[in-house]
């Protein structure tokens, strides 16, 4: 089974400032890798996704992310942070073999505030 | 096209009941995941339907259940109800089965059961 550490729970950062949101997991075989932003009273929206190839991989409103294969690690950035970029960042794995029969497998989030 | 429609939005509900939760997919996606998400545990993986058939199931009592249509609709029935219970409940739909390369969840906004 796989797991997904997100090693902080909440990150404050200035607006315009860069940041990182930090994400590791575990698994006994390979994996795809996701990141979801949730906003106030939404569902999860799909930021981007790692799947092979190229380990940067860009998704939607300016985020990256890279994995790291050695360390296990997928790690999301943005490099000039928004008032709107404040909300709930999610890390998710699903193992690529055995169909997902676990679904995905989500961190505890990662909760972004945008300082003025 | 219209996103994944989960009704109703807000239930309040008292310990011992039953309730039940419905989910629309995005139209031609034959797959809805359901998610717990509660501050303690986070996102948890409920089932998965594809096609009308429970294809994956996370690790939940058998009080948690559900059910997909012909239409791809989804319900989700919890019985006798305890205070745990208290949850964001996500429905997420995809074109193929989970676990795929290809087939990024779409997520409702949730509905919010508290259990008094």
């Amino acid at each position: 089974a796989q797991s997904v550490t997100q090693l902080d729970s909440q990150v404050p950062v200035f607006e315009e400032a860069p940041v990182e949101l930090r994400c590791n997991y575990s698994s006994s075989v390979s994996v795809y890798l996701f990141w979801y932003v949730q906003y106030p009273n939404q569902g999860l929206q799909l930021l981007l996704k790692y799947l092979s190839g190229s380990t940067l991989v860009k998704g939607i409103n300016g985020f990256e992310a890279e994995f790291n294969k050695s360390q296990t690690s997928f790690h999301l950035r943005k490099p000039s942070v928004h008032i709107s970029d404040t909300a709930e960042y999610f890390c998710a794995v699903s193992e690529r073999s055995g169909g997902g029969a676990d679904g995905l497998t989500f961190g505890k989030g990662t909760h972004l505030i945008i300082q003025p | 096209k219209a996103g994944v429609t989960q009704t109703p939005r807000y239930l309040i509900k008292t310990r011992g009941q039953q309730v039940t939760l419905s989910c629309s997919p995005i139209s031609g996606h034959r797959s809805v995941s359901w998610y717990q998400q509660t501050p303690g545990q986070g996102l948890q993986f409920l089932f998965e339907y594809f096609s009308e058939t429970q294809r994956n199931k996370g690790n939940f009592p058998g009080r948690f259940s559900g059910r997909q249509f012909s239409n791809s609709r989804s319900e989700m029935n919890v019985s006798t109800l305890e205070l745990g219970d208290s949850a964001l409940y996500l429905c997420a739909s995809s074109s193929i089965a989970t676990g795929g390369a290809n087939s990024p969840l779409h997520f409702g906004n949730g509905t919010r059961l508290t259990v008094t």
